[in-house]
């Protein structure tokens, strides 16, 4: 079973530029996780998604983050302009949905901002 | 509300020692405890988990943790650390039946030859 992928491992940019990461769950899972994992820290949820609709985006800066989930599979996560705070590893997971509770992680999207 | 802490950012133990790491949560609801490993440059990866029943939970690479319920805590712990267990990890808790989790700062075990 292939697992969680997430696409660039790695980016940098300048403040004020924008930037995309995709991510593309373990097929049939229905629910879809961004995580914000700075360094020393433990992930934050920015992000959650049942199928396309959003359950739960309490946590992320809708002035510059964004994200979809268009046809309830894979799911992009944008900041745009990017702050030297937003430096971190962003991570995409998910879950069937019921029953277990456990999440499957990717392997992450490392940013530096400058 | 809910919380998790951990102990200890930081943990090392010799090659064959008793490996024990800390976590005490707070939660209002009956909780979904968890303990994730991550691997450099690698995503968080399930060790174990606490949803109901036993309380003594079993995961891979010989790892275990006790829910106490009295004590809110949740401990991780393996008889006898390998070098391949050095590594972060992290606690995590969540009311039950959702996945609304919160996760601790994290434990880094560094393993000693």
């Amino acid at each position: 079973e292939a697992g969680v992928a997430q696409s660039p491992r790695y980016k940098i940019i300048e403040k004020r530029q924008s930037v995309a990461f995709w991510c593309n769950p373990i097929s049939g899972h229905a629910t879809l996780y961004w995580y914000q994992q700075i360094l020393g820290q433990g992930p934050k949820l920015l992000i959650q998604f049942q199928n396309n609709g959003v359950v739960d985006d309490s946590q992320l800066p809708k002035d510059r983050f964004s994200a979809e989930r268009l046809k309830g599979v894979d799911s992009t996560l944008k900041i745009q302009p990017a702050k030297l705070e937003d430096s971190a590893v962003y991570l995409c997971a998910s879950s069937p949905g019921t029953g277990t509770g456990e999440l499957f992680f990717g392997e992450g999207s490392r940013l530096t901002v400058l | 509300a809910q919380s998790v802490t951990q102990l200890g950012s930081h943990v090392s133990v010799s090659e064959g020692a008793l490996v024990l790491l800390r976590c005490n949560y707070s939660s209002s609801v009956p909780p979904y405890l968890f303990w994730y490993v991550q691997y450099p440059n690698q995503g968080l990866q399930l060790l174990l988990k606490y949803t109901t029943g036993a309380t003594l939970v079993k995961g891979i690479n010989g790892f275990e943790a006790e829910f106490k319920k009295s004590e809110t805590s949740f401990h991780l712990t393996k008889p006898s650390a390998h070098m391949s267990d050095a590594a972060e990890y992290f606690c995590a808790v969540g009311p039950s039946g959702t996945y609304k989790y919160i996760f601790g700062t994290g434990t880094r075990l560094k393993v000693l030859a």
